[in-house]
């Protein structure tokens, strides 16, 4: 069974403050998906990650996929009270195309 | 854009009784769906793998019989919570395989949910 560890579990920052949320497993993932959701809503895709090493930046967000394909990363840069949500990072492989393993989530929330 | 409708949003039923939530792919046809149950605050959870014309594949530790899942079309894939407990509660959210590739990965397309609260 793939696992993905997520951390932290909950981020309380200021506004204009930067962080980083991270995602590691001891399994190789063909892909690794970032998702943005809000209460009562389901999962938004921010970015989808697969080659080791990759970087990849969405205005203030960039996301990193680790040289061994086994973690990946979320920094944001001078975080805005917008950004408040949980961010999951999935990873998915092999033959299980479309079957996403998610991580325990961040709930980030930034205070104006 | 791909777009993945479910319905109902906001259920709340009575113990004992089974309650359908269904997954419709609006534009699209998707030969397999995702169902997750998703607590408060909480990761999503994969349930089952519903495939269009088969039996859904079930995760391990989930209850076919309590769960049913069923995908007679490509467009609709429901789950009907049998015989409804309070510990059934949560919020139920399915996604379809839109059959894209974006990125060399699947492109899936996330419902909104639907939370069930049983009494």
């Amino acid at each position: 069974t793939q696992l993905l560890e997520q951390s932290p579990q909950f981020l309380s920052i200021q506004e204009g403050e930067n962080l980083t949320v991270y995602c590691n497993s001891s399994s190789v993932f063909s892909s690794l998906q970032w998702y943005r959701q809000e209460p009562g809503e389901g999962p938004v895709l921010l970015v989808t990650v697969v080659t080791g090493g990759e970087v990849k930046k969405l205005k203030r967000l960039t996301f990193q996929f680790g040289d061994a394909r086994k973690d990946s990363s979320l920094h944001i840069t001078a975080a805005q009270p917008g950004d408040t949500g949980l961010y999951l990072c999935a990873g998915g492989g092999g033959t299980s195309y479309g079957k996403l393993t998610f991580g325990q989530g961040t709930i980030l929330t930034v205070h104006p | 854009g791909a777009v993945v409708s479910q319905h109902p949003s906001w259920v709340i039923c009575k113990s004992g009784t089974s309650v359908k939530i269904e997954c419709r792919s609006l534009d699209f046809q998707a030969t397999t769906m995702f169902w997750y149950r998703q607590f408060p605050k909480q990761s999503l959870m994969l349930m089952a793998t519903s495939n269009e014309g088969s039996k859904a594949t079930y995760e391990q530790g989930v209850e076919k019989d309590k769960f049913l899942i069923n995908h007679a079309s490509l467009t609709l894939s429901t789950l009907t919570v049998t015989s409804a407990h309070p510990e059934d509660s949560s919020f139920y959210i399915c996604s379809a395989d839109t059959g894209a590739v974006s990125s060399g990965a699947n492109v899936l397309t996330f419902g909104a949910g639907s939370r069930l609260t049983v009494l």
